[in-house]
C-alpha cells in the first residue's frame, strides 16, 4: 500500500530563516498531495496543496515542488515567523483508493 | 459557510464500553472521512463515507464502525474500548464531485480517553 515518509520529525530555525520539509511516497498512482498545519490543541488546516499535473505552486511565502518521477515533494516557507511554529503534515491520496496518506508530521520551531 | 463540526469535543470511557462520535460536514460537502491521531502513529485513515456508503476503509479492527445519514452527518462508533483507542478523533469532509480528488476540510476533532 501507500506509505508517506516525512523528514525531519523536527527542525528548529531562526525568524527570518527558510524552512525545508520534504516527503516522499510509494505509489505511483498517487496524484494530489495536500500540506496541513495544525497548531497546538487546533484542528489540521490546509495550508498549500499540488496535483500530479504540476511541478510548483508558490503562496506567499509558502511552496510547494513535486518530482513525480523521483516521487518526492518538499514544502518550503521563507522568510520564517513565529506563527509558523506548529506541526506540519504532508499527504499523498491515492486516487484508486480514495483516502489521504499522511506522513509522521513534522514539528517547527521558529526563535524570534 | 460553517465549518466541518464534531461532537461531543472530549469524552472520557472506561475499557469495555462503546462510544459514538458525530460528525456534522461543511453544507454541500457528500464525503467524510474519519481519521485517528495519536502522538506515535499520527494521522491514520479509518474510513470514508460518500453519499450513505462506506466507500473506503483504512487497516482498524472491525470494533471500529460507522455510518452516514442522507444528509450527509456521519457517526462513527468504537465498541469494546481498550485503553489503546484513545486519540484524537477527526473527521474532514470534501465535496467530491464531478473531480475525483477534492480538499478536505478538517473538524476539531473529538478527544477520547479511555480509563
Amino acid at each position: 500500500g501507500e506509505n508517506v515518509e516525512q523528514h525531519p520529525s523536527t527542525l528548529s530555525v531562526q525568524e527570518g530563516d527558510s524552512a525545508v520539509i520534504k516527503c516522499t511516497y510509494s505509489d505511483s498512482a498517487s496524484n494530489y498531495f495536500p500540506w496541513y498545519k495544525q497548531e497546538l490543541g487546533k484542528r489540521p488546516q490546509l495550508i498549500i496543496d499540488i496535483r500530479s499535473n504540476v511541478g510548483e505552486k508558490k503562496d506567499q511565502r509558502i511552496a510547494v515542488t513535486l518530482n513525480k518521477t523521483a516521487k518526492h515533494f518538499s514544502l518550503h516557507i521563507t522568510e520564517t515567523q513565529p506563527e509558523d511554529s506548529a506541526v506540519y503534515f504532508c499527504a499523498a491520496f491515492r486516487g484508486s483508493q480514495g483516502n489521504l496518506i499522511f506522513g509522521k508530521g513534522t514539528k517547527l520551531s521558529v526563535k524570534p | 459557510k460553517a465549518g466541518v463540526t464534531q461532537t461531543p469535543r472530549y469524552l472520557i470511557k472506561t475499557r469495555g464500553q462503546q462510544v459514538t462520535l458525530s460528525c456534522s460536514p461543511i453544507s454541500g460537502h457528500r464525503s467524510v472521512s474519519w481519521y485517528q491521531q495519536t502522538p506515535g502513529q499520527g494521522l491514520q485513515f479509518l474510513f470514508e463515507y460518500f453519499s450513505e456508503t462506506q466507500r473506503n476503509k483504512g487497516n482498524f479492527p472491525g470494533r471500529f464502525s460507522g455510518r452516514q445519514f442522507s444528509n450527509s452527518r456521519s457517526e462513527m462508533n468504537v465498541s469494546t474500548l481498550e485503553l489503546g483507542d484513545s486519540a484524537l478523533y477527526l473527521c474532514a469532509s470534501s465535496s467530491q464531485g464531478q473531480k475525483l480528488v477534492d480538499t478536505q476540510y478538517f473538524g476539531p476533532g473529538t478527544r477520547l480517553t479511555v480509563l
